[in-house]
């Protein structure tokens, strides 16, 4: 089945600085979804994107599907940001990355 | 959105759990996943308009159900202390499109 991979597997950060998060994948799939779990387990949707660039205040994403990967940006990290980030893809079934763990230290 | 009942169970290793979710208006299909502790969710099956539409790699005492009101149901028969994990359900308007998650149920098996 498809593999995907997520970087890095931790992060910290202090208030303000920007990261990104990377997402490969190994196969061709038919979406793509970035989500930010709360320490009390539920998965917020960020971003759905198959293929293409998205921007929602802070953060942005992109996918370049052909290349198999997408990125995910975080500008002016908030401590409210710290959580886990699980990207998920979609071929025959929804395949989750194990995740990147993000502490925003105030 | 999409609602899980209930939020919080303990059962004895051999039981048997119902574990329920409420699928967001309007969509017709619904996927059960498994997330242990420091792990990715792992998908355990999908149903679309009351039929199963695909499964991962969990054995069958881990069964599904979904009722015309797009409601579902995931049962787990003679539970193990590996059953111990959140179960998160997500629905979406079809197979491939964006799912959207509830905020999980977490078993613990004793």
């Amino acid at each position: 089945g498809i593999q995907v991979e997520q970087s890095p597997p931790d992060l910290i950060l202090q208030e303000g600085a920007n990261s990104t998060l990377r997402c490969n994948f190994s196969d061709s799939v038919n979406n793509l979804q970035w989500f930010h779990q709360n320490p009390w387990g539920q998965l917020i949707n960020l971003f759905y994107i198959p293929s293409g660039t998205k921007q929602n205040g802070r953060l942005s994403a992109t996918t370049v599907a052909t290349e198999r990967y997408s990125l995910l940006y975080i500008s002016s990290s908030q401590t409210t940001d710290s959580g886990v980030y699980f990207c998920a893809v979609y071929n025959n079934d929804m395949r989750f990355g194990a995740g990147t763990r993000l502490t925003v230290k105030p | 959105g999409v609602t899980q009942s209930p939020t919080h169970l303990i059962k004895t290793r051999g039981q048997q759990v119902t574990l329920r979710c409420s699928s967001q208006s309007g969509h017709n299909t619904v996927s059960w996943y498994q997330q242990a502790l420091g792990q990715g969710p792992q998908f355990i099956f999908q149903y679309y308009r009351e039929e199963e539409n695909g499964r991962g790699n969990f054995p069958p005492r881990f069964s599904g159900l979904q009722f015309p009101n797009d409601s579902s149901e995931l049962n787990v028969n003679a539970l193990e202390l590996d059953d111990s994990a959140l179960y998160l359900c997500a629905s979406s308007s079809g197979a491939r499109t964006e799912a959207f998650f509830g905020q999980g149920t977490r078993l613990t098996v004793v």
